[in-house]
């Protein structure tokens, strides 16, 4: 059952520290979305990926987070300093050809910064 | 990129009963997907719908392209179908695919 994969589930870290998610897309899925969701902003895009190259990466604050594909079965967000507002669940998503296809989503990390 | 507005914001229901949540797009667009959040927080496709009718078992949806809108029809309501329901959109050529604030619905037996 193909299905798109995130880790760590869940993370509680300290204020300053680094953290790193990791997301495998389904394979053969050529497009990989970073999505971000809190109660009060909903599901924001940070950045996503076709083809291992990054299309747009607008809604990420390019200060303290960052996005790699270091190859095709692997995405990474890192945030460094962490702070406690970004506090969320980090959802990654993949697709295929988005145009005429749905895209499919990991089950989320979420993340607490104290 | 476009922006995506969803109607109601809320939304309580019996069981058994029948609803429509509605998605409005600033532009036109040619993805566009329909999710269920569930209690859990996962993000379930219910339907890839950029225009046409589509129906799975009690729900169907209805994407009217050129006037830029898409229905979400849930018949026979059940307490599994509590959540919250969103739907996405992308236009252009880079597919950025973008998310209303949905629509979270009750269920209450």
């Amino acid at each position: 059952d193909a299905r798109v994969t995130q880790t760590p589930r869940h993370k509680v870290t300290e204020m300053g520290q680094e953290v790193t998610m990791r997301c495998q897309p389904i394979l053969g899925h050529n497009t990989v979305f970073w999505y971000r969701q809190t109660m009060m902003q909903g599901l924001e895009l940070l950045a996503y990926f076709r083809n291992r190259a990054p299309l747009d990466d607008s809604g990420m604050p390019k200060d303290r987070f960052s996005a790699e594909m270091p190859d095709a079965t692997l995405a990474t967000l890192k945030i460094q300093p962490s702070e406690p507002r970004d506090s969320a669940v980090y959802f990654c998503a993949s697709g295929f050809r988005v145009t005429g296809n749905t895209i499919y989503f990991g089950e989320g990390s979420w993340l607490t910064v104290v | 990129g476009i922006q995506v507005e969803q109607s109601p914001p809320d939304l309580i229901l019996q069981e058994g009963a029948n609803s429509t949540l509605r998605c409005n797009f600033s532009d036109s667009v040619n993805n566009l997907q329909w999710f269920h959040q569930n209690p859990w927080g996962q993000l379930i496709n219910l339907f890839y719908i950029p225009s046409g009718t589509k129906q799975n078992g009690r729900l169907s949806a209805t994407t009217v392209a050129t006037e830029r809108y898409s229905l979400l029809y849930i018949s026979s309501s059940q307490t599994t179908d509590s959540g919250v329901y969103f739907c996405a959109g992308a236009a252009g050529g880079y597919q950025k695919v973008t998310f209303g604030t949905g629509t979270k619905l009750q269920v209450i037996p």
